[in-house]
């Protein structure tokens, strides 16, 4: 099975700042990644797909990147409504993967 | 409007047996493949098992295999997990996820229940 890695862990930022998140799969999944916003009691929000298309209705200040094994996804300009959980998730076979999430905080 | 509304979520016993429903509405549900993703308390996100459009092809994951089965039945609009043998690490808030494209089991998905709480415990 394809294990899925992101780091950090936890991050904390401030309004307006940039900030990257790493995902890494411990094997190739082309571009075959999406990444998602979850919020505490809420389910899960699809921002990207296909490691860099962003999903419609979602803010153009989030980006994804990469491709093979690693991958970024950058908020270009932190918004209060950012500070939240985000997952990757790899789905290039059919036993879909999640990473362990990142934390975004103040 | 894409809803989908999960139910079923119960306190079963170790050892016991529950089934999920999830009602779906706002789309033509018997296009897309439908997955269910768990999430123990205060964990990740675990993707538990995906049926086709067509409930031809089923998928699980290694640690619900022989456990539990997905179904559905398009001509209600709903989707299905049967949970059988039910341990203490199966407890958690069980969404069920459609995929966002139509006709393939892509395995990423585009909407999401609100989830329903499974309590494994004697």
């Amino acid at each position: 099975d394809i294990q899925m890695t992101q780091s950090p862990s936890t991050l904390s930022a401030s309004v307006g700042d940039r900030v990257t998140i790493t995902c890494r799969a411990s094997q190739s999944i082309s571009s075959w990644l999406a990444w998602y916003q979850q919020k505490p009691g809420k389910a899960p929000k699809l921002l990207i797909y296909k490691a860099s298309s962003l999903e419609s209705g979602v803010p153009s200040r989030f980006g994804g990147t990469g491709s093979g094994t690693e991958f970024t996804l950058t908020i270009s300009s932190l918004q209060p409504d950012d500070f939240a959980t985000y997952y990757c998730q790899q789905y290039s076979d059919y036993s879909p993967a999640f990473g362990p999430g990142t934390k975004v905080d103040i | 409007e894409v809803q989908l509304l999960e139910s079923g979520g119960d306190l079963v016993q170790p050892g016991g047996s529950l089934r999920l429903s999830c009602a779906a509405s706002g789309f033509t549900f018997s296009d897309y493949a439908m997955s269910w993703v768990r999430q123990a308390p205060g964990k990740g996100l675990e993707w538990v098992s995906g049926i086709t459009d067509s409930a031809s092809t089923t998928y699980y994951a290694d640690s619900v295999k022989g456990r539990f089965s997905i179904s559905r039945d398009n001509s209600k609009n709903t989707l299905y997990l049967q949970m059988n043998s039910l341990r203490a690490e199966d407890a958690a808030v069980y969404y069920c996820a459609k995929d966002h494209d139509a006709y393939v089991f892509g395995g990423w998905f585009d909407s999401w229940g609100q989830g329903t709480l499974v309590t494994v415990s004697s």
